[in-house]
């Protein structure tokens, strides 16, 4: 089944603690993606990837690190997690850019830092 | 700016009920595209629907349709004879090009609640 997986999908963690939320897509997708949604701003994109090896800032990077070493694999790195970063996140991909893909979306994993 | 406001934060209607849902966007582009994803309470985000900037033709699917209109910036979405399994959070959001690739940006989402 063609998918897009995250883990965990909860954790609560506290301030400071250094966590990934890991992301694999198993449809050989090009693009990938991070966005984060709260309550009354909607989902605003961390960061995202074009291509292996090729990533780049969306509109809230602060806080935030990745990596795409492998094609499939596009974790999310908190180097020290503040409970401002307690949201809901989610990990997307795409076959190419998305202008003419739909971006397909993970389950999400929902995020509270103490 | 590229913008996408959904002004209406939360709709309540009762089954069987006609439902519009609003979308207007701002952007400099002439090329881009509109999205619509549903949000059930279980938390995923469903793809509903894409429109390039050059096709202005509606769109029905089963009980969704779709109406986009340029010269007002709009790309409203409405649920005909709502039903409970409706009841969700829906997005727009819209692609533009920013320095040669795509950009997606989300409006703040309306909240549909479907009573029986």
């Amino acid at each position: 089944e063609a998918q897009v997986t995250q883990n965990p999908r909860y954790l609560i963690t506290v301030t400071g603690k250094k966590l990934t939320v890991t992301c694999s897509q198993n449809m050989n997708h090009e693009y990938m993606s991070w966005y984060r949604q709260d309550p009354g701003l909607g989902l605003r994109q961390i960061y995202y990837s074009m291509n292996v090896e090729v990533t780049d800032k969306g509109d809230v990077p602060e806080g935030y690190k990745v990596s795409r070493k492998e094609k499939r694999n596009f974790p999310l790195i908190l180097e020290s997690p503040s409970p401002n970063q307690t949201s809901l996140y989610f990990c997307a991909s795409s076959p190419r850019d998305t202008s003419t893909d739909t971006q397909y979306f993970g389950p999400g994993t929902r995020l509270t830092v103490l | 700016a590229q913008k996408v406001t959904q002004a209406q934060t939360e709709i309540s209607v009762v089954e069987k009920e006609d439902v519009t849902l609003d979308c207007v966007y701002e952007t400099r582009d002439t090329t881009y595209y509109l999205f619509w994803y549903k949000q059930p309470p279980s938390g995923e985000l469903v793809f509903l629907i894409r429109r390039n900037s050059f096709d202005e033709q509606n769109e029905i699917s089963g009980r969704y349709s779709w109406n986009f209109q340029k010269s007002t910036s709009s790309f409203n979405f409405t649920i005909t004879a709502s039903q409970v399994v409706d009841s969700a959070v829906y997005f727009c959001a819209l692609i533009f090009f920013n320095t040669g690739f795509q950009k997606l940006v989300f409006g703040t989402g309306t909240r549909l609640l479907v009573s029986p």
